[in-house]
């Protein structure tokens, strides 16, 4: 089976940069995804790592460590409308339709 | 980019009667569909896949007959909540693949409240 923890709930100030953590254990591997998902409405794809290190687009970089078992989501100059919640998600190596969610990080960006 | 439209965003149904949740890709084919449902403060757990023109592959712990799931074209995947109870009561999510490596998308969620 797969166990993806996250912290439940962050808090950060408008304009700073906040690291939300991921860690898994995982019979098998291939590829972790992060989405966010604001309340009520459907997660939408933030990034993708299969391989170690780190990949920025924009204000959002995630950083990848296999052996780790280890991932966070970097968001820079937060803006009020980051505050969403945020999934961790590992993808399955022998079904690669199959993911295995965590039960997100709700951000909370304060001015 | 590729959307994915879901139908209805909301609906309250009575104990016992049947819903009916639509999941359209409205800009690619997907031969594959994803149903999933989140409990409040849980996390997305899949329930199963929808293949077109063949059976779902259902989720250990999911009741294939209470979930009833057709596929019918490359475009239109369904999710019919039969006898539905209050426990049935979450917020249903469909996905779909949309040809790249990480490019699964997901509809808007449906609300399902049973009283």
């Amino acid at each position: 089976g797969q166990n993806i923890d996250q912290p439940t709930e962050m808090t950060a100030t408008e304009g700073a940069i906040v690291q939300i953590n991921c860690t898994y254990q995982t019979s098998g591997f291939n590829g972790l995804f992060w989405y966010q998902q604001h309340a009520g409405e459907a997660p939408t794809f933030l990034s993708y790592n299969v391989l170690d290190g780190l990949e920025e687009k924009g204000r959002f970089s995630s950083f990848l460590s296999r052996s780790k078992g280890y991932s966070y989501l970097l968001l820079k100059e937060l803006q009020m409308k980051d505050s969403a919640s945020y999934l961790c998600a590992v993808r399955e190596i022998y079904n690669f339709n199959k993911f295995y969610f965590g039960s997100g990080t709700k951000l909370n960006v304060k001015p | 980019g590729a959307v994915v439209s879901q139908h209805p965003s909301r609906v309250i149904c009575k104990s016992g009667t049947s819903v009916k949740i639509e999941c359209r890709s409205l800009d690619f084919q997907a031969t594959t569909m994803f149903w999933y449902r989140q409990f409040p403060k849980q996390s997305l757990m899949l329930m199963a896949t929808s293949n077109e023109g063949s059976k779902a592959t259902y989720e250990q712990g999911v009741e294939k007959d209470k979930f009833l799931i057709n596929h019918a074209s490359l475009t239109l995947s369904t999710l019919t909540v039969t006898s539905a109870h209050p426990e049935d009561s979450s917020f249903y999510i469909c996905s779909a693949r949309e040809g790249t490596d990480y490019g699964y998308t997901f509809g808007s969620g449906t609300r399902l409240t049973v009283v």
